[in-house]
């Protein structure tokens, strides 16, 4: 039980185009899902939290316009890197709870963005 | 809000040898304190949880112990074998969302 998948796995893409990055929880509802963003040898940043149904919480310095995340049902939260730049080019990860997790957080497997 | 700090950064021993990280986090508030384990390009996995009510927990190899009035935690690997070798990331949660230390690189030579 508790498998987070997220899709897709890697991405290239342009400078300047938009990127969807999905979430899911497979066996369980997430109430809460978590967007992580890690660079080379670091350690893991929180960039917001969504709770389904409502707008997510977005860490301090972290651009609400540039990172759009929605979160419309218990097992789909989706990441959308609007406008990339190459300084975007990062590991994106997910990791999600539900009721019966408490707090517990089981990560997806991450997505690699480089942003040419 | 809530700060974790990781020592060591590195860590290196011998196959057969203990392994021991430490953290300590700032919010007395804490009650939840996870440990997980990334291999590189992999996603974090969970690999033992300890809650402010406990004290100690061990599984086979693995355990954590728990101060809380230090609020300080660690995490113990006994017997290591290269397969151990990771980088590992402690977290502490006192509401609903983890801050994780910066990560332990741990290598185990055979």
């Amino acid at each position: 039980g508790a498998v987070v998948s997220q899709h897709p796995s890697w991405v290239i893409c342009k400078s300047g185009t938009s990127v969807k990055i999905e979430c899911r929880s497979l066996d369980f509802q997430a109430t809460t899902m978590f967007w992580y963003r890690q660079f080379p040898k670091q350690s893991l940043m929180l960039m917001a939290t969504s709770n389904e149904g409502s707008k997510a919480t977005y860490e301090q310095g972290v651009e609400k316009d540039k990172f759009l995340i929605n979160h419309a049902s218990l097992t789909l939260s989706t990441l959308t890197v609007t406008s990339a730049h190459p300084e975007d080019s990062s590991f994106y990860i997910c990791s999600a709870k539900g009721r019966k997790l408490q707090e517990t957080q089981y990560f997806g497997p991450g997505t690699r963005l480089l942003v040419l | 809000g809530e700060n974790v700090e990781q020592h060591p950064s590195t860590l290196s021993v011998q196959e057969g040898d203990s392994a021991v990280i430490k953290c300590t986090y700032s919010d007395s508030a804490s009650n939840y304190f996870p440990w997980y384990k990334q291999e590189l390009g992999k996603r974090p996995q969970l690999i033992i949880d300890i809650r402010s009510n406990v004290g100690e927990k061990k599984d086979q190899r693995i355990a954590v112990t728990l101060n809380k009035t230090a609020k300080h935690f660690s995490l113990h690997i006994t017997e290591t074998q290269p397969e151990d070798s990771a980088v590992y990331f402690c977290a502490a949660s006192g509401s609903y969302q983890l801050t994780f230390g910066k990560g332990t690189k741990l290598s185990v030579i055979p």
